[in-house]
């Protein structure tokens, strides 16, 4: 069955250092997202992209996120100058279809930053 | 924005028994409402969803049910297993016919279920 697979599953980095998240979504899936979990959290919308550009961003994407599909494979997220409060595990997540249907979660990235 | 309140926190049961988590949502323009497991360490994974033009949906031991006047909607777990621990997570999502709509999923804040054999 095919997968979201994200790398690295473990960062550990320093306040105010660069950080990009990779994930690989689901060949055939066309929407793309990432979520973010802090520990003991509920799981939250970060952003979504679809058709090369970002559909929509939550309050927490701020300007010290991006994100990017360089390849028309990777899916990156990058953080350009952590803070603690960055620490989270970070989904990735893709779905096919415009209706709604199931989206698939990477197994996640758990960023620490110290 | 959506806001999507989950109830309880935690439930432990006995190996055998029926479990509840209900969850409510405040945009009644939400129309898709997914049930995540989560096991420790584990991706989330998709284990039911309803959509808004039905009241209840059922997969062997799951189901769930939607009250779209309530705005409330709810996932059963009959005969637990031990197997069944996890964390599960409601969400809700808007979805429409517009294009380039997102779809984002606004989550509860997840029940950890314990089945004790």
């Amino acid at each position: 069955e095919p997968e979201v697979t994200q790398t690295p599953s473990h960062q550990v980095t320093q306040m105010g250092q660069e950080v990009i998240l990779r994930c690989v979504p689901i060949s055939n899936h066309l929407y793309f997202y990432w979520y973010r979990q802090i520990l003991g959290q509920k799981v939250e919308f970060l952003v979504s992209f679809y058709n090369n550009e970002i559909s929509e961003k939550s309050e927490i994407f701020d300007d010290q996120f991006s994100v990017e599909r360089p390849d028309g494979s990777n899916f990156t997220l990058k953080i350009r100058s952590t803070k603690l409060e960055d620490s989270a595990m970070y989904f990735c997540a893709s779905r096919r279809e415009q209706v709604n249907t199931e989206a698939f979660f990477g197994q996640g990235t758990r960023l620490t930053v110290v | 924005g959506e806001n999507v309140e989950q109830h309880p926190s935690t439930l432990s049961v006995q190996e055998g028994d029926s479990a509840v988590i209900k969850c409510t949502y405040s945009d009644s323009a939400s129309n898709y409402f997914p049930w995540y497991k989560q096991e420790l360490g584990k991706r989330p994974q998709l284990i039911i969803d309803i959509r808004s033009n039905v009241g209840e949906k059922k997969d062997q031991r799951i189901a769930v049910t939607l009250n779209k006047t309530a705005k409330h909607f709810s996932l059963h777990i009959t005969e637990t297993q031990p197997e069944d621990s996890a964390v599960y997570f409601c969400a809700a999502s808007i979805g429409g016919n517009s294009g380039g709509s997102n779809y984002k999923l606004t989550f509860g804040k997840g029940t950890l279920l314990t089945v004790n054999p």
